[in-house]
């Protein structure tokens, strides 16, 4: 079945600009989505279709994706950015959702 | 205001079934698909299906094939993800989530529920 692969854990000090990846075949013809999750909190979405932000997300947080790399780049990372990361795309079928293993992101 | 409100906390024994609801405010329920999200204690967000509510056509991740019905009452607005024999594995929170009208793609999770917590336990 169709994997989305992401980084276990990326850290950065307060300010510096954390980058997440994502890696899937069938992500140069489908939309890549960015989740960030606090603990015991639903899901937030705050990259949508590759690299539009919704609205109410900092600017700090924004998304590209090239081939079959999506990236989360979280510019000036804050302490309260901390949290897990998921990425989440459509397989080649655009039928099944599916989710990267998720990035826990440490700020300090 | 969009809200996915769901049903609160179970605990099943195993081999048993569990329903859980969504109910939804502040859209038009029938206008977008409503997924279904399982997350394991300390583990990843794992996609397990949707229901389209207008026709009630369903698609299901293979993981969960066979085991999961999730339907739709358009009566309600209340979509509803049954899980049958049930085993320890599946202890999680679930969500129901569904699309933002501002997106281009049904398959986007722009407003989630709260969560619903499964224990399976003998």
């Amino acid at each position: 079945s169709y994997e989305l692969t992401q980084p276990p854990s990326v850290s950065v000090s307060p300010g510096q600009t954390a980058r997440i990846t994502c890696s899937g075949d069938a992500l140069p013809k489908k939309y890549a989505y960015w989740y960030q999750q606090k603990s015991g909190q639903a899901p937030v979405l705050v990259i949508y279709e590759d690299s539009k932000r919704p609205s109410g997300i900092p600017e700090r947080f924004s998304g590209s994706s090239s081939g079959t790399m999506a990236t989360l780049t979280i510019s000036g990372a804050q302490v309260e950015d901390e949290a897990d990361y998921y990425c989440y795309s459509t397989d080649s079928s655009g039928n099944h959702g599916v989710f990267g293993g998720g990035t826990k992101l440490t700020v300090l | 205001e969009v809200q996915l409100v769901q049903s609160g906390a179970e605990v099943k024994k195993p081999g048993a079934t569990v329903k859980i609801s969504c109910k939804v405010s502040g859209y038009t329920f029938t206008d977008y698909y409503m997924h279904w999200v399982q997350q394991a204690p300390g583990k990843g967000l794992e996609w397990m299906g949707l229901v389209d509510p207008e026709d009630g056509e369903t698609i299901y991740a293979e993981k969960f094939q066979g085991r999961v019905t999730i339907t739709a009452d358009t009566s309600t607005d209340t979509a509803y993800m049954e899980l049958s024999s049930l085993r320890s594995e599946d202890t999680a929170v679930y969500y129901c989530a569904t699309t933002r009208p501002q997106d281009s793609s049904g398959y986007s999770l722009g407003y989630w529920g709260q969560g619903t917590l499964v224990t399976v336990s003998s």
